[in-house]
């Protein structure tokens, strides 16, 4: 099993729809989760950090379920500027201060007017 | 706030030819510095990190090297270039009380 394995898409969705993606882990003992945006031959951004309870900022929820080892992130009412890639980010601690991220391949998104 | 510089922003070298790509970070102290390469069409792949000055580990074994002379410089560098290091070479940093990691603009490299 992959590290971090996401639906490498591509999700063409019309403006205003909701869409999901999802992302599973298999280190159990990961403990910080997180997604990023990479727009086209651009860094990757952080969108925002997952946390257990579940987390909302705007049009964006991420969730985390640890039993399954799965993340999830939902865009409620796209919009044109969220055509991007989403990369799935988990950490996985390595003693220490070393603390090193796990990357997702990413799932392409492409919001069409 | 905290900026985070590389350069240059694209460079094409020819295969065999050295390289030195440069990392800066400002507004913060004694971070923790990668270096992550992506291929075309693939994720990041971590290939070196840092945590301290000349503390230097690597992830993949390759013909590249990395540097940290001071505490916010990191340095990629390599003797002689081959096809298949060509890509996106990311630096990033992470302050010591968080885990996220901040991405500087990122060096395209093309080998020829």
């Amino acid at each position: 099993r992959k590290e971090v394995e996401q639906d490498p898409g591509p999700f063409n969705v019309p403006e205003g729809a909701t869409v999901a993606f999802n992302c599973t882990y298999s280190n159990s003992a990961s403990q910080s989760f997180f997604w990023y945006r990479q727009d086209c031959r651009k860094e990757p951004k952080l969108l925002m950090s997952v946390y257990s309870s579940g987390n909302e900022d705007g049009r964006f929820t991420a969730q985390l379920n640890r039993a399954s080892q799965y993340i999830s992130l939902l865009i409620r009412d796209s919009k044109l500027s969220d055509s991007a890639t989403y990369l799935c980010v988990v950490n996985r601690a390595s003693g220490g201060s070393n603390y090193k991220l796990t990357f997702g391949k990413g799932t392409l998104l492409t919001v069409n007017p | 706030s905290q900026t985070i510089h590389q350069w240059p922003a694209t460079l094409v070298q020819p295969v065999g030819s050295p390289l030195s790509l440069e990392c800066t970070v400002e507004g913060t102290s004694n971070p923790n510095l990668y270096w992550y390469r992506q291929a075309a069409g693939r994720g990041l792949q971590l290939l070196f990190y840092s945590v301290g000055i000349g503390q230097i580990s690597s992830e993949v074994p390759q013909n590249l090297s990395a540097s940290r002379p001071q505490d916010r410089q990191f340095i990629l560098s390599s003797k002689k270039l081959l096809l298949s290091d060509s890509g996106f070479y990311l630096c990033a940093w992470r302050a010591r009380i968080t885990y996220e990691q901040y991405f500087g603009p990122g060096t395209r490299l093309t080998v020829t």
